[in-house]
């Protein structure tokens, strides 16, 4: 059984400009969680990704954008990228509404994005 | 609001009982994780318990749950230095689409 992917693991960026990071669920997980974590905090939820839809946001701008694709891997976009838009970047899949209960989420290492 | 409060910190000594502690704020919490970070690995979860649950055990690890008071510990006993990690307390609220609320996460220091 495959774990959660990312990549890139580390990013460097400028202001202003766009970034795009990825993340390959764990088989048979139907759902994609995205988090922005800062140093010393906990995640913060970005979005969430279920059968291909949006299926909740956080407290994100609209610069922050995602897709799911059909087989479940996913994109977390971020345009017109800020200095404190530096953070590691988790992605989690999980069963989502499937799982009826606990919904085990299940992480991966993150993408590490710097932007100067 | 929702918010998830933790210590920032917690040393103990190697074979004591380490207790991590969480505070929520929002009452129609359903499932409250406890999760482990260590330094370039993903979060990983450890265990979880239901609202409508007082206590869980697992091996070394005890949960309890106060809902009056909106408390939440995490108990590893006989603590080792492969327990050396930030814990995070997480909450899943009611209709919230399966998001979590996430605390800022305890560092666990054990001293030899």
């Amino acid at each position: 059984e495959t774990g959660v992917t990312q990549s890139p693991t580390h990013l460097i960026k400028t202001r202003g400009q766009q970034v795009t990071l990825r993340c390959s669920s764990q088989s048979g997980h139907n759902t994609v969680s995205w988090y922005q974590q800062a140093l010393g905090q906990g995640p913060q939820f970005i979005f969430q990704y279920y059968r291909e839809e949006e299926n909740g946001r956080g407290n994100f701008p609209p610069r922050f954008s995602g897709l799911q694709f059909p087989n479940y891997s996913s994109e977390l976009n971020v345009n017109a990228l800020e200095l404190d838009d530096s953070a590691l970047y988790l992605c989690a899949s999980s069963l989502g509404r499937g799982a009826g209960g606990v919904d085990e989420q299940y992480f991966g290492p993150g993408t590490r994005l710097t932007v100067t | 609001g929702e918010d998830v409060e933790q210590s920032l910190f917690l040393s103990v000594r190697e074979g004591d009982s380490s207790v991590i502690n969480c505070t929520y704020t929002d009452s129609s919490s359903t499932y409250l994780y406890w999760y482990k970070q260590e330094p370039g690995a993903g979060l990983q979860l450890l265990t979880y318990i239901f609202s409508n649950m007082d206590m869980k055990q697992d091996q070394r690890l005890t949960v309890l749950l106060n809902k009056k008071d909106k408390h939440l510990s995490l108990r590893i006993a006989d603590t080792q230095t492969g327990d050396s990690a930030i814990y995070f307390c997480a909450e899943r609220v009611e209709d919230s689409n399966y998001q979590l609320i996430w605390g800022a996460g305890t560092k666990l220091i054990i001293k030899p």
